[in-house]
């Protein structure tokens, strides 16, 4: 079974530059979670999808980023404009329901200069 | 809000023992525990529902305490393997029939280091 799949892995951009996360999570999983990581930190929630409806964001600053989940399945998280405190490592998981067990995606670290 | 991990950071030898705790000052309906790597996901241990429940596969188990509000991680034995971050997340609402609700919220992290 394949896992969570993130791309890209890696991305450097400079302040004020837009930046866009895309995500694909394990077939069949309903509930999607954006996460933000700092360094030394645990994750924290940006966003939850059930299906393709957003259901919990009140973690994303809407002023600069959105996010979005396409037919309940691939989801995109965009940042426009970066600034320089959004560098950190942005993880995406997926769950079969809300409470299991979460499945986490590789991450895209991303480095705003 | 947060749950508060301790120790923050523990060295071991191939063989010892060690624990993690996690706390919180709520009320808490369910723990998730992960391990993350440097660099890499964090990986699922293991999920406790309810007060009481402990569970375990290989030489890790945890148990969870509803009335303390804390639940502990226990690594026997352990290997170089078993290096990396160690996270607590923790549901903190409880909605109807008794599920937990709201959003997994995760603690600072436990580095676990061990050392041949």
């Amino acid at each position: 079974e394949a896992g969570v799949v993130q791309s890209p892995r890696y991305k450097i951009i400079e302040k004020k530059q837009p930046v866009a996360f895309w995500c694909n999570p394990i077939s069949g999983h309903n509930t999607l979670y954006w996460y933000l990581q700092n360094l030394g930190q645990g994750p924290e929630l940006l966003i939850r999808y059930e299906n393709e409806e957003a259901v919990d964001d009140s973690q994303l600053p809407k002023d600069r980023f959105s996010a979005e989940r396409l037919k309940g399945v691939d989801s995109t998280l965009k940042i426009q404009p970066a600034e320089l405190g959004d560098s950190a490592v942005y993880l995406c998981a997926s769950s079969l329901v809300r409470y299991n067990e979460q499945f986490f995606g590789p991450g895209t670290r991303l480095t705003v200069l | 809000q947060q749950p508060v991990q301790s120790p923050q950071a523990v060295i071991l030898r191939e063989g010892e023992d060690a624990v993690i705790n996690c706390s919180s000052s709520k009320a808490l309906y369910s723990v998730h525990w992960y391990r993350q790597k440097h660099g890499e996901a964090p990986v699922f241990l293991m999920i406790l529902l309810k007060g009481g429940e402990q569970k375990g596969h290989d030489k890790i188990s945890a148990s969870f305490n509803e009335k303390k509000q804390q639940s502990s991680l226990y690594l026997t034995a352990s290997q170089l393997s078993y290096s990396g971050t160690y996270f607590c997340g923790t549901y903190q609402g409880k909605g109807a029939g008794g599920t937990s609700y709201g959003k997994l919220t995760f603690g600072q992290g436990t580095i676990l280091t061990v050392h041949p």
